[in-house]
């Protein structure tokens, strides 16, 4: 499976900023998601990556707060913008595995804390 | 619509025994697929095990097996000989039959393996 790195893996942030978290793959996949994980939640989606183009976002999540970008097979960031304390979840990264049952696979999240 | 219940919200277990983790789904698909995933302390998220619809055996995984009862729609997560390590959270999945490759999560079985 594909390795997956998420910068930073976690941070404090004041309200009213914004945060932007990397994600890079070693290999070059189709398909990018990004999740939401608030306190003792599960995952919810926010947005598929999609490469060359506009993310496509789910209900309940815009662009304005969450914009994202995916210049390459490779790579993708997400920015959570003006941020508030109920913005502090984990952030997670997931790539399509093609071969085989089409797996998801995740990056190590990000935890971020905004006071 | 499409949806994931884990009615045990936790789990315990001493170590080297059996435990099994119950996942029920709706979907009125013919085809979708069901994924087990294992979220440490540390947040990420660790691919565990894969169903298809249409595969005619339980998926196994060296101590992870996934009792797969496709009238009951049920697919529960069976993990043999308990570790410590296994204390975690555990999320059921399922992908959506769309193109859009979306998991959608329960929300999850907190387990706590005792020495």
């Amino acid at each position: 499976s594909a390795v997956i790195s998420q910068k930073p893996s976690r941070d404090i942030c004041q309200r009213g900023t914004s945060l932007t978290i990397q994600c890079q793959v070693d290999s070059q996949v189709t398909m990018m998601f990004w999740y939401r994980q608030q306190p003792g939640q599960s995952l919810t989606l926010i947005a598929t990556a999609n490469q060359g183009s506009e993310a496509t976002y789910e209900s309940g999540f815009v662009i304005d707060k969450f914009p994202i970008s995916r210049p390459n097979l490779t790579f993708s960031t997400l920015t959570v913008s003006n941020m508030s304390p109920e913005d502090s979840s984990i952030y997670l990264c997931s790539v399509l595995d093609s071969l085989g049952a089409d797996t998801q696979y995740f990056g190590p999240g990000t935890r971020l804390t905004v006071l | 619509a499409q949806k994931i219940t884990q009615t045990q919200p936790g789990m315990f277990v001493q170590e080297k025994e059996a435990v099994t983790l119950d996942c029920t789904y709706d979907t009125s698909d013919p085809s979708y697929g069901l994924f087990w995933y294992k979220q440490p302390s540390s947040g990420e998220m660790i691919f565990l095990i894969y169903q298809g619809s249409y595969d005619q055996q339980n998926a196994t995984e060296g101590r992870y097996s996934l009792n797969f009862q496709k009238a009951r729609k049920s697919a529960n997560l069976v993990i043999s000989a308990s570790q410590l390590g296994d204390s975690a959270m555990y999320f059921c999945a399922m992908r959506m039959t769309d193109s859009s490759y979306k998991l959608i999560f329960g929300s999850g079985t907190r387990l706590l393996v005792r020495p």
